[in-house]
């Protein structure tokens, strides 16, 4: 049974471009969670999809949009991006919800110039 | 808003030293509690999960309590190893989200 995958695993951009990051859950997991984790600091909510549609999201700015598909897969796209968006980007999966257990992607490092 | 705090930030130890990770956190309204590991550079590594209703859970040399009247759960880790090295994290699942802490990274001197 394959984990939550993630891709690219690393990443680099300059100041201003876009980025898309994709993640395929859990098989049967139905619910994707993004988090950031900034060097050395614990990961950062950004948003969370059910059922294609985005459900709760954190402290983020509109730059920050994502999509799930039929399939449960997700992506988080990143717009106009800054320095500050240097992170390791967490996909989660779950199945029926936020309240059930959440299994870990191994990231995408994204690293912005 | 839910905060998590886990003290210390860093801990260094000898080997076959039993560990304490703490964590805290300010809204008892949680779901679960869960704990992390991570290794540098690396994804996170689920160690232990507790269910609200549980007051611990075990897994080998693992055992994490978790109190929350009080805001409190700790994870300890009997008999070091090196290879027990990493970022160790807790988080806590409200309000739709896991909320974490900064971490507490440990070294395991052989």
């Amino acid at each position: 049974d394959a984990g939550v995958t993630q891709s690219p695993t690393h990443l680099i951009k300059t100041r201003g471009q876009q980025v898309t990051l994709r993640c395929s859950p859990k098989s049967g997991h139905d619910t994707v969670s993004w988090y950031q984790q900034a060097l050395g600091q614990g990961p950062q909510f950004i948003f969370q999809y059910y059922e294609e549609e985005e459900r709760q999201r954190g402290n983020f700015p509109d730059r920050f949009s994502g999509h799930q598909f039929p399939n449960y897969s997700s992506e988080l796209n990143v717009n106009a991006l800054l320095l500050g968006d240097s992170a390791l980007y967490l996909c989660a999966s779950s199945l029926g919800g936020w309240t059930e257990t959440q299994y870990f992607g191994p990231g995408t490092r994204l690293l912005v110039l | 808003k839910q905060e998590v705090t886990q003290i210390p930030a860093a801990l260094s130890v000898p080997e076959g030293e039993n560990l304490v990770l703490n964590c805290s956190f300010t809204d008892s309204a949680i779901y679960n509690l869960q704990w992390f590991r991570q290794d540098p550079g690396k994804g996170l590594t689920s160690l232990l999960l507790i269910q609200s209703s549980q007051r611990e859970q075990t897994s080998g040399r693992l055992n994490a309590s978790l109190d929350k009247s009080s805001g409190r759960s700790t994870l300890y880790i009997a008999a070091s190893q090196p290879g027990d090295s990493a970022t160790y994290l807790c988080a806590v699942y409200n309000d739709y989200k896991l909320s974490f802490g900064a971490g507490t990274t440990v070294t395991v001197r052989a």
